[in-house]
């Protein structure tokens, strides 16, 4: 089983849609939840983190639910610059420190 | 906005041939990361350094593979001997605490014929 599970997509979707992502992990252990952006080519970035509550930056609304081991990610009112691949990611601490593990990317292409 | 730099962007190198990795990273980050991305698939794990050693590496980082700090503003990955898998964008991260603080570099572009 992959520790970090996504749907590679591409989801394909008009500007002003909205839109969602899930992902789940297999590691029980793990500790922080992040949704990174990466653009052809580039560096991930940091989106946003993704705390127990819910949170929210601007447009985009990030779930964890625990207990189902599931992270989602949900953007609003879509902009060509939303296109991207979306990669969730999780950190596991050990005692040697943390480290990152990606998912697969999910691919987001907003056309006109 | 403090950045990690990564040098080359590019490297072509042939099959069997060693390379050095280059990264600067953010002057008051304690640690240090190598991941590596074969294209079309997702960024994997290499090593993680703090305090001037290696804290944990993953599979992929074999013999083949070493990280040295060596004047406390480099950051260097050193492949011994290439091989065609190793074809990959390699980037470099650092972070200073906090695992929200991490930033990547724009990775180097490593090819092997």
């Amino acid at each position: 089983r992959k520790e970090v599970e996504q749907d590679p997509g591409p989801f394909n979707v008009p500007e002003g849609a909205t839109v969602a992502f899930n992902c789940t992990y297999s590691n029980s252990a793990s500790q922080s939840f992040f949704w990174y952006r990466q653009d052809c080519r580039k560096e991930p970035k940091l989106l946003m983190s993704v705390y127990s509550s819910g949170n929210e930056d601007g447009r985009f609304t990030a779930q964890l639910n625990r207990a189902s081991q599931y992270i989602s990610l949900l953007i609003r009112d879509s902009k060509l610059s939303d296109s991207a691949t979306y990669l969730c990611v999780v950190n596991t601490h050990n005692n040697a420190g943390n480290m990152l593990t990606f998912g697969g990317g999910t691919r987001l292409m907003v056309k006109p | 906005e403090p950045e990690v730099t990564q040098t080359p962007s590019h490297q072509v190198t042939q099959m069997g041939q060693e390379v050095i990795l280059r990264c600067v990273p953010i002057s008051n980050h304690l640690y240090f990361y190598w991941y590596r991305q074969i294209l079309g698939q997702k960024v994997e794990f290499l090593v993680s350094f703090y305090n001037n050693e290696i804290s944990e590496k993953s599979e992929i980082f074999d013999d083949q593979f070493s990280v040295e700090r060596p004047d406390g503003s480099n950051f260097t990955l050193k492949i011994r001997s290439t091989k065609l898998e190793d074809s990959a964008m390699y980037f470099c991260a650092s972070r200073y605490s906090g695992v929200d603080g991490y930033t990547f570099g724009s990775g180097t572009r490593l090819t092997v014929v």
